[in-house]
């Protein structure tokens, strides 16, 4: 099956604990992207990564860290600097910018992640 | 801030058609118009996207006003799997910026 897939579907942690969500693709894309959800939100922007080797910050990237060493893998690690971790983390996959101005995001099924 | 507007909230008989409106009055000419659907506790679904043109495929249809500063996607015959968040998006540089969306109620 193509798709993005994310895993575990729930983590819980301590507080103070970095935590890493796993996210891969076997699209092809060049683009991934990171988005947070809080409960009756929108998503969030977190980080994205438009080729291999390279990441940008979004809006929320304060607290979180990421790599792109392979282009079907992007992890995403929350550190004990983000105050308020407990959300739905989703992340997406896109052609890039090959993709032009009509380049489609795909997102995974999420990690709901609970700091305790 | 998103740069969309939509209502919180609509619901729609099973059946009948589901008109979601979507306001985008500060849209540029070159950005485009996404439609994605989350379903409680679920990555958001593609549904369709469009320039200026009526779209179609086998989800949905998507009506652009001729100066694009608004929406409608619609359903043509909504069941009740079809109930879920809605979310209209004007794809903003290299990402999304997501509002909070219109959730429809789909009822027996």
């Amino acid at each position: 099956d193509g798709g993005i897939t994310q895993s575990p579907k729930y983590l819980f942690r301590k507080e103070g604990q970095n935590v890493t969500l796993s996210c891969e693709q076997n699209l092809n894309h060049d683009a991934m992207y990171w988005y947070r959800q809080d409960p009756g939100q929108g998503l969030r922007l977190i980080y994205y990564s438009q080729i291999v080797n390279d990441f940008q910050k979004g809006d929320i990237a304060e607290g979180y860290s990421v790599s792109r060493e392979k282009k079907e893998s992007f992890p995403l690690t929350v550190t004990s600097a983000q105050k308020n971790p407990t959300a739905f983390y989703l992340c997406a996959s896109s052609i890039g910018a090959s993709g032009g101005l009509a380049d489609t995001q795909y997102f995974g099924p999420g990690t709901r992640l609970t700091v305790l | 801030d998103a740069k969309t507007t939509q209502p919180p909230s609509m619901d729609c008989a099973e059946g009948r058609a589901a008109n979601l409106p979507c306001n985008h009055s500060t849209i540029s000419g070159n950005e485009y118009v996404y439609w994605y659907r989350q379903i409680h506790s679920q990555g958001p679904q593609y549904i369709i996207h469009g320039l200026k043109n009526n779209e179609t495929n086998e989800m949905a249809s998507l009506i652009i006003t001729e100066d694009r500063k608004s929406s409608t996607l619609i359903l043509p015959h909504a069941t009740l799997r079809d109930t879920a968040v809605y979310y209209c998006i004007v794809r903003v540089a290299t990402w999304y910026i997501f509002g909070t969306g219109t959730r429809l109620k789909v009822l027996a």
